[in-house]
């Protein structure tokens, strides 16, 4: 079974630095790959995704996040945080027949500092 | 063009109560799903359902139960509640390119 690991429960940034969240996943073989944001007393929003080709993903709201097979990981990143990016941060693996029913990382809450 | 929708919004229960979570889409997806969202633990799959008539088990099915008579609703039934299922509750459809669309949520609080 695969397995999502987001090492950082709270991370917090200044308004206008760069932003890494990480994202190490467990499976045998390669994995479908989604980042989701939630705001708080919200549903989740999908930022990206990643199921195969190019290794660099672009998403939604400037995100994007590179998969990198020898590290199992899937990190998000943004050159440039807002405010508005204040929220939490859901990694989340699908695998193989099963790809629909995804495994979630426990989320990384960002919070955004003027 | 809705999307997804929960009701109801809020629930209050006794313990050994029953009752259903509603979930409607309106995209005409065929695989829809629900999840549970525990503090510091991320979403958790109770139940899927690859199409109408077919439904499986996630990672916690115990104590609810799911049926799925049309592409549109996906109710989840629990069936004697419990303090440990308080929790909010979301419900998902899935889209080509196996995108998941996600419902508002369900929070459910057990006395």
């Amino acid at each position: 079974a695969q397995s999502v690991t987001q090492p950082d429960i709270h991370i917090t940034v200044s308004e206008g630095a760069s932003l890494e969240l990480r994202c190490n996943y467990s499976y045998g073989a390669t994995p479908y790959l989604f980042w989701y944001v939630q705001s708080p007393g919200q549903g989740l929003q999908l930022l990206l995704k990643y199921f195969s080709g190019d290794t660099l993903v672009q998403g939604i709201k400037g995100f994007e996040a590179e998969f990198k097979r020898s590290q199992s990981s899937f990190n998000l990143r943004k050159p440039s945080v807002h405010w508005s990016d204040a929220a939490e941060y859901f990694c989340a693996v699908g695998a193989g027949t099963g790809r629909r029913a995804l495994t979630f990382g426990s989320g990384t809450r960002l919070q955004v500092q003027p | 063009n809705a999307g997804v929708t929960q009701t109801p919004k809020f629930q209050v229960l006794k313990t050994g109560q029953s009752m259903t979570l509603q979930c409607a889409q309106d995209m005409n997806h065929e695989y829809m799903s629900w999840y549970r969202q525990d503090p510091g633990m991320g979403l958790r799959l109770i139940h899927y359902s690859v199409g109408a008539g077919i439904t499986d088990q996630g990672e916690v099915p115990n104590g609810y139960n799911v049926s799925r008579s049309t592409t549109e609703d996906f109710p989840l039934r629990l069936l004697s509640a419990a303090p440990s299922q308080t929790s909010v509750y979301f419900c998902a459809s899935t889209g080509s390119a196996d995108t998941q669309y996600f419902g508002p949520g369900t929070r459910l609080t057990v006395l």
